[in-house]
């Protein structure tokens, strides 16, 4: 069984500064983990995967993510926010044993909002 | 390139009515999946498919039917629609079972039963 926990379901950040969304995660398998991005009304878009390679991860529009398995944590980051960057966030978990047809399993969304 | 296409993208149906979801992918991707978004929930899988012909339940199932009669097409099919189904559906296909396959995601299709 996986899970997939994100510890703030909204973060609200000021144009140009840091953001940091928490992700929590539990598998019985070695984990891919994702993240996705969700702006208003459009569908989902991949920001980054972690598939057991290098554990500091880079992503598209300058966001990073850090695989701690000591912690079971895939926190997402970005050093600089961009008005842009609002819009809902997912970190995912893939089940990698090639049961089921290695679906995925969502946490429930971080709603950031970006003030100017 | 289409990607994953999903119709309708908008639909309102009454209690008991039944509709048909299409999901079509032209990237010849083995895997299929039809997801539901509510709020505070992310999404969950409602059925999923490896390969023509075969399909599987998800997390979710009951009240969906499904089928992949062709490799390109994902159809889920709600046959009594009911309010509890009022969300944001999505498809999803990936190439294979290696998991650094990316999945690629439909545009979804809003859909209210009232």
């Amino acid at each position: 069984a996986q899970s997939v926990t994100q510890l703030d379901s909204h973060v609200s950040v000021s144009e140009g500064t840091p953001v940091l969304l928490r992700c929590n995660y539990s598998s019985s398998y070695s984990p891919s983990l994702f993240w996705y991005v969700q702006h208003p009304n459009k569908g989902l878009q991949l920001l980054l995967k972690y598939t057991s390679a290098a554990t500091l991860v880079k992503g598209i529009n300058g966001f990073e993510a850090e695989f701690k398995k000591s912690e079971t944590s895939f926190h997402l980051t970005k050093p600089s926010a961009h008005m842009s960057d609002a819009a809902e966030y997912f970190c995912v978990v893939s089940d990698t044993s090639g049961a089921a047809g290695n679906k995925l399993t969502f946490g429930g969304g971080t709603r950031v909002l970006v003030k100017p | 390139n289409a990607g994953v296409t999903q119709t309708p993208k908008f639909r309102v149906l009454k209690t008991g009515q039944s509709m048909t979801l299409l999901c079509a992918q032209d990237m010849n991707h083995e895997y299929m999946y039809w997801y539901r978004q509510d709020p505070g929930m992310g999404l969950r899988l409602i059925h999923y498919s490896v390969g023509e012909g075969t399909t599987a339940k998800g997390e979710v199932p009951d009240g969906y039917n499904v089928s992949r009669l062709k490799k390109q097409n994902f159809l889920l099919g709600l046959e009594s629609a009911a309010p509890s189904q009022t969300s944001v559906y999505f498809c999803a296909s990936r190439q294979g079972t290696t998991h650094n396959y990316g999945y690629t995601f439909g545009s979804g299709t809003r859909l209210t039963v009232v």
